[in-house]
């Protein structure tokens, strides 16, 4: 079982729609990230977060650390979100300090 | 925000050569980068740690004579791929992140093709 899990792996909407994404981890952290990648390959960060609720405009992410479950929503989806959605969790481990670690994204395709 | 820069960000080697991928902290420094790989459909794996001024921490299974880096100054950290392999054509990024902060900073990427 991989430390953090995302779902759904693939996910297809019509523009408009309100989109969820969660991801759910089985060690304890210091933060979460909701990271977003682009065909290209890079990546941006939307949130880090470590309790609660955070909002950037038609995002809003959240984070339950005792059900270790974290929410990605995108209100009024747009053909312009469709990405990789990767959620990570930073925790610390002895033998090499803080480091994070992935789950394997959400691809996201909004259709106009 | 931060800034990360990655260079280049896409490079088509021959076999047996070796490619060097430069990670940059634009507006901060960075004590400690990461290199990650990321093979088609799947997630960011970790390398190694780079650390300023000191040996980088290699990931199990990180052949540290093939993925060489070097991390001489606050703002730089090089991976080189050396005698590249077809099976080494993967995509590499970086990230590095304050000293005094918890948020990740991504490089842009390199997508690298060995022929």
């Amino acid at each position: 079982k991989n430390e953090v899990e995302q779902s759904p792996q693939n996910l297809t909407a019509q523009e408009g729609e309100f989109i969820t994404i969660n991801c759910s981890y089985s060690v304890g952290i210091s933060a979460l990230h909701w990271l977003q990648q682009h065909p290209g390959g890079g990546i941006v960060s939307l949130f880090m977060l470590s309790s609660g609720k955070k909002k950037h405009g038609r995002l809003i992410a959240t984070i339950n650390i005792q059900e270790k479950h974290s929410s990605l929503h995108i209100t009024a989806s747009h053909p312009r979100d469709s990405a990789v959605y990767i959620c990570a969790v930073r925790s610390y481990q002895e033998t090499s300090g803080s480091r994070l670690t992935f789950g394997e994204g959400t691809q996201l395709t909004v259709n106009p | 925000g931060a800034v990360v820069s990655q260079h280049p960000s896409w490079v088509i080697c021959k076999s047996g050569t070796s490619v060097k991928i430069e990670c940059r902290s634009l507006d901060f420094q960075a004590t400690t980068m990461f290199w990650y790989r990321q093979f088609p459909k799947q997630s960011l794996m970790l390398m190694a740690t780079s650390n300023e001024g000191s040996k980088a921490t290699y990931e199990q299974g990180v052949e540290k004579d093939k993925f060489l880096i070097n991390h001489a100054s606050l703002t730089l950290s090089t991976l080189t791929v050396t005698s590249a392999h077809p099976e080494d054509s993967s995509f590499y990024i970086c990230s590095a992140r304050r000293p005094d902060s918890l948020e990740a900073f991504f490089g842009q990427g390199t997508r690298l093709t060995v022929v």
